[in-house]
């Protein structure tokens, strides 16, 4: 099946420094990848969707200057945290969706939870 | 993307089957019942989706109805490693409106 990986699983950083995430399709391309933000005891929250070779389209409220998005290939976009602070800290976890499989389904990877001290 | 709703807790013995309702009663004729559930800090896994037939695969069963407003997810032998939050979404199949939009889904507790 589908295979998605994020890497750091896990992820301790100090206030003010960035931090970058990665996210790749292991065995399928993906021409668009999602990545989503959940917070303790909350739903997932759609920050951006990444097609690739063009721009990051970012939901209402989610600073693109904040959160860099590249998708630079058909297996890996990477999420960057820009001068990261407390409330930054969250479980961020990215999707893909296969080319080839007609779109039904999206792919997620394990997540990456990231604490900012 | 049409809002869903579902109940925020439902328990379920091991064994037994776990039918999950789900109400989306402004879905359009383009968009699609999609189920995903989330075990505890990890992604969440597809489980199945359908227009508007019945649907069956070796994870679960979809049940919608003849409107549309309104589905049911039965997991047909629930175990404990079924317990999850399990995600009802409608969205279309491409564009702009094939966003995923996660609400605050069902908690399942499968218990002995």
């Amino acid at each position: 099946g589908a295979v998605v990986s994020q890497h750091p699983s896990r992820v301790i950083c100090k206030s003010g420094t960035s931090v970058k995430i990665e996210c790749r399709s292991l065995d399928f391309q993906a021409t668009t990848m999602f990545w989503y933000r959940q917070f303790p005891k909350q739903s997932l929250m759609l920050m951006a969707t990444s097609n690739e070779g063009s721009k990051a389209t970012y939901e209402q409220g989610v600073e693109k200057d904040k959160f860099l998005i590249n998708h630079a290939s058909l297996t890996l976009s990477t999420l960057t945290v820009t001068s990261a602070h407390p409330e930054d800290s969250s479980f961020y976890i990215c999707s893909a969706r296969d080319r080839t499989s007609g779109f039904y389904e999206q792919y997620f990877g394990p997540g990456t939870r990231l604490t900012v001290t | 993307d049409a809002k869903t709703t579902q109940p925020t807790s439902m328990d379920c013995a091991e064994g037994r089957a776990a039918n999950l309702p789900c109400n989306h009663s402004t879905i359009s004729g383009n968009e699609y019942v999609y189920w995903y559930r989330q075990i505890h800090s990890q992604g969440p896994q597809y489980i199945i989706h359908g227009l508007k037939n019945n649907e069956t695969n070796e994870m679960a069963s979809l049940i919608i109805t003849e409107d549309r407003k309104s589905s049911t997810l039965i997991l047909p032998h629930a175990t404990l490693r079924d317990t999850a939050v399990y995600y009802c979404i409608v969205s279309a199949l491409y564009g702009t409106a094939s966003k995923l939009t996660f609400g605050t889904g069902t908690r399942l507790q499968v218990t002995l």
